[in-house]
């Protein structure tokens, strides 16, 4: 079935440095691909999202590229702050049911 | 912005107590669901509900039951509550036509079954 997987955290990185979280998926047809964010207390909201091969989801900073080549939607971005700590989720879309896959998520610890 | 609305934050139980967690939603969606959250193991589905007195299971429903009496309210209902269900439970909602495309949360209940 339809799968995602993220890389394991947490990852600690100080502020400015880049941020890669990698994310791959496996799914049959062509799902929608999404990055969700979750603060401290505070419950998941949508990051950005996908839905079609080579589309580039961004918002606050963060990108992510829909690779159907590799099958891979990894979360960049290019100078992270101490606000963007937070466990981000990756997720496709499955065509069969109403559900969204979840990976496990990845813990961001960014330090000053 | 729509808000989704848990009823408690932090909640302790008893194994053997039956369990309500509430939810309501306030922008008139359509589909509501709970997840549970362990760590590792992303959110898991347990219900679904695409309309009032309409439930769906989902990957994990064993032990859980749900009601949804009105359009903005869902209900996550612990039978008989176990110390493996012990977890973070998540409820969203989202419009009908977009119920793949993007889910608002509440902020989440954190249940100790002792």
């Amino acid at each position: 079935g339809d799968s995602v997987t993220q890389m394991e955290g947490p990852v600690t990185l100080s502020e400015e440095a880049f941020l890669t979280i990698n994310c791959t998926y496996t799914a049959t047809g062509y799902p929608s691909l999404f990055w969700y964010v979750q603060y401290p207390g505070e419950g998941l909201q949508l990051l950005l999202k996908a839905t079609k091969a080579d589309d580039k989801g961004s918002n606050k900073g963060f990108e992510a590229t829909y690779r159907k080549e590799t099958t891979s939607f990894h979360l960049e971005k290019g100078s992270v702050q101490v606000s963007d700590s937070a466990v981000y989720f990756c997720a496709l879309s499955s065509h069969s049911n109403y559900q969204l896959i979840w990976g496990a998520g990845t813990k961001l610890i960014i330090k000053p | 912005d729509v808000k989704v609305t848990q009823s408690s934050r932090y909640l302790v139980k008893r194994t053997g107590e039956k369990v309500f967690l509430e939810c309501v939603q306030d922008m008139d969606h359509e589909n509501m669901f709970w997840y549970r959250q362990d760590p590792g193991l992303g959110l898991r589905l347990i219900y679904f509900s695409y309309d009032v007195k309409m439930k769906e299971k989902g990957d994990i429903p064993e032990g859980y039951s749900v009601s949804r009496e009105k359009k903005e309210r869902f209900s996550l209902i612990l039978e008989s509550a176990s110390t493996n269900q012990t977890s973070m439970y998540l409820c969203a909602s989202s419009p009908l036509e977009v119920v793949r495309e993007k889910l608002f949360f509440g902020s989440g209940t954190q249940l100790s079954v002792l």
